[in-house]
Order: C-alpha cells, then sequence, then structure tokens
C-alpha cells in the first residue's frame, strides 16, 4: 500500500530492555512525526524531521527517547532502559511538506507493553 | 499555549440518527483544524480539514464541521449516523506559527451506535 507503514505492531518487552520503533513514510513526503497515545496523557506530540533541518525534539519525555531519520525517509525511535510507563501505542505520520496547512497522515501504530 | 477540549468522552446515538462532536480551542491567531477518527487498532484518519474561508466544511464519509470564532469551537457533524462511524474522534489544532506542525489534540470522544 501507499501508506505510513510501521512495524512491529505489536512489542512485548521487559522492564530494562531498550526498543526500536521503525516508520517508513509515504513516498515523497518530506516531513514525519512520531506521537505517543497512552491512556492517561492521549495523543502527545514527540519529536518532527524536515528534510535535512534539525529534528524538532520538544516533545520527547526523557533523555531515553532519541529518534533519527536516514536518507531522509525510514525513521526509528528508541527508547533506551525502558520502564512500565513508556507502555502505549506510538504512532508515526508523515506529511508531503511540514507546515500548518498539511494533513499528516498516520500509520497503524506499534504497540508497547512493557512488563 | 494551544489546547483542544472535547468535552464529552462517551456518545452513544442510534444508527440513523444524527450525531455531533464538540471540540473547542485556545489559540491565539487563526487556528489550523483538524478531525481525525481512529477505529480499534488502527491509525487515525483525516476526516475534514479547516485552514480559512467558508466555515462549514465538508470532509469523508459524509461528515461535516463548522469553524466558529466567536466561540472558539470547531463542531463535527454526520446528519445519519452508519453502525460503522462508531470509532474514536479526535478534533486536533495545528501550530501555525512553529515551522512544523505539532498537532495538539484533544482527549478524544467515542461513539458508540446502537442498532
Amino acid at each position: 500500500g501507499a501508506g505510513v507503514s510501521q512495524s512491529p505492531s505489536n512489542k512485548v518487552t521487559e522492564k530494562g530492555k531498550d526498543v526500536e520503533l521503525r516508520c517508513d513514510p509515504i513516498s515523497g513526503h518530506t516531513a514525519l512525526y512520531w506521537y505517543r497515545q497512552s491512556l492517561g496523557q492521549g495523543l502527545e506530540f514527540l519529536i518532527y524531521f524536515q528534510g535535512n533541518s534539525a529534528p524538532d525534539k520538544s516533545g520527547l519525555p526523557s533523555d531515553r527517547f532519541s529518534a533519527e531519520r536516514t536518507g531522509g525517509s525510514v525513521s526509528t525511535l528508541t527508547i533506551q532502559r525502558t520502564q512500565q510507563e513508556d507502555s502505549a501505542v506510538y504512532l508515526c505520520a508523515s506529511s508531503l511538506v511540514g507546515g500548518s496547512n498539511q494533513p499528516q497522515h498516520f500509520g497503524d501504530g506499534t504497540r508497547l507493553s512493557i512488563l | 499555549a494551544q489546547s483542544v477540549t472535547q468535552p464529552d468522552i462517551h456518545i452513544t446515538v442510534s444508527e440513523g440518527a444524527s450525531l455531533e462532536l464538540r471540540c473547542n480551542y485556545s489559540y491565539g491567531a487563526t487556528p489550523y483544524l483538524f478531525w481525525y477518527v481512529q477505529s480499534p487498532g488502527q491509525g487515525l484518519q483525516l476526516l475534514l480539514k479547516y485552514f480559512s474561508g467558508d466555515t462549514l466544511v465538508q470532509g469523508i464519509k459524509g461528515f461535516e464541521a463548522e469553524f466558529k470564532r466567536s466561540q472558539s469551537s470547531f463542531n463535527l457533524r454526520k446528519p445519519s449516523v452508519h453502525w460503522s462511524d462508531a470509532a474514536e474522534y479526535f478534533c486536533a489544532v495545528g501550530d501555525g506559527r512553529a515551522a512544523g506542525n505539532k498537532l495538539t489534540f484533544g482527549g478524544g470522544t467515542r461513539v458508540l451506535v446502537k442498532p
């Protein structure tokens, strides 16, 4: 399909382990976003990539969270030393370009469960 | 800081009846407003968006929304609900002042459709 692809769809891991979540945006989309959806906090912005510009990391909750985007396409969100409060659905979105008038297209998310 | 409030956490509606979901926003400038729908286990799908111009916007699946600046509202409506409309609905505002497009989401309204 031509949509945003995220993998894995589900991830269960033990507290303290590191996890990597992958996002493959729509081809040609230069802007990529990560959000977190949790019961207590709703939908929260995490990080934004636009082309070759420095990412906007203002939403990352701690230094255990990091993300990169290689070649302006695929992105990986990494959570180190996972904690139970990291359990959530992590959603990736992309848009053709950055900007407030650009609709974001979302993937189906990765459901992360920390035991 | 911008914020979005969806006052109704749950709404139950009979199939064929009309539906209205409330959304109030707080934002200092002209907002960019969006409605998204999320079915269980899936990502968010864009229903419609408002940037400027006609305050009544039409979206997919028979939905429409009306922007009322005086009330800081962007309510979503559908004249006749189908069982497939059972889902969670999110109102969001885009940050028009930033280079990116951080979306701030409301807490969501879960819609249940009775046969």
